[in-house]
């Protein structure tokens, strides 16, 4: 079967580091999506990953293993405006994108 | 701004009315796709559209309706509802068929759906 799991909220402080983390399975595989969503808006793609490794844009990094069916996004020098919730998804064998329920992340002072 | 505008962001409606959401996308996507969002739930897919033709549907109930009339355009008709269908209502677009391209989902803001 295929599922994937991710925390349902973080708290971080600001200017600090926070890691997100997704797992997943699946027998078919065609990349890792990492979304952000603020409250009220809509989703807006942040990375892809299809390849093990870290994908390194700007404050926002994604890292993917294959192997353990794992993934993160990492966000240095947190901001006010991070706070949001983070959505993983993975691409199946149908190019279907299968969704984690988001994690909620709160930025404090 | 996403390039895909949904309308209306707020909908009240009786479980004997009948709605429609609208989707437009200008972003010149050959797909598009309704998805339903409830609270600490994954997105949950509903319909896609590839090149105007139904390519998905996953076991949505009858009184979900959607239409494609062309590839900026798509609806979602809504009759009888039930309250348990109250959710965030989300549309997306994207351009399927490039070779060694990401196939990247567009999303609109959504349209919040309450059923009384």
């Amino acid at each position: 079967g295929q599922n994937i799991d991710q925390p349902t909220e973080m708290t971080a402080t600001e200017g600090a580091i926070v890691q997100i983390n997704c797992t997943y399975q699946t027998s078919g595989f065609n990349g890792l999506f990492w979304y952000q969503q603020h409250a009220g808006e809509a989703p807006t793609f942040l990375s892809y990953n299809v390849l093990d490794g870290l994908e390194e844009k700007g404050r926002f990094s994604s890292f993917l293993s294959r192997s353990k069916g794992y993934s993160y996004l990492l966000l240095k020098e947190l901001q006010m405006k991070d706070s949001a919730s983070y959505l993983c998804a993975f691409m199946d064998s149908n190019y279907q994108l299968i969704w984690g329920a988001g994690t909620k992340l709160i930025i404090k002072p | 701004e996403t390039g895909v505008t949904q309308t209306p962001r707020h909908l009240v409606m009786g479980m004997t009315n009948k709605k429609s959401l609208k989707c437009e996308q200008h972003l010149g996507h050959n797909a598009m796709y309704w998805y339903k969002q409830s609270a600490k739930k994954p997105l949950e897919l509903m319909f896609v559209y590839s090149l105007e033709e139904r390519v998905e549907n996953n076991s949505v109930p009858s009184r979900f309706s959607p239409e494609c009339p062309n590839s900026s355009h798509l609806f979602l008709h809504l009759h009888t509802l039930q309250p348990e269908d109250s959710a965030l209502y989300l549309c997306a677009s994207s351009q399927e068929g490039l070779p060694d391209r990401v196939n990247i989902q567009y999303f609109g803001a959504g349209t919040r759906l309450s059923v009384l």
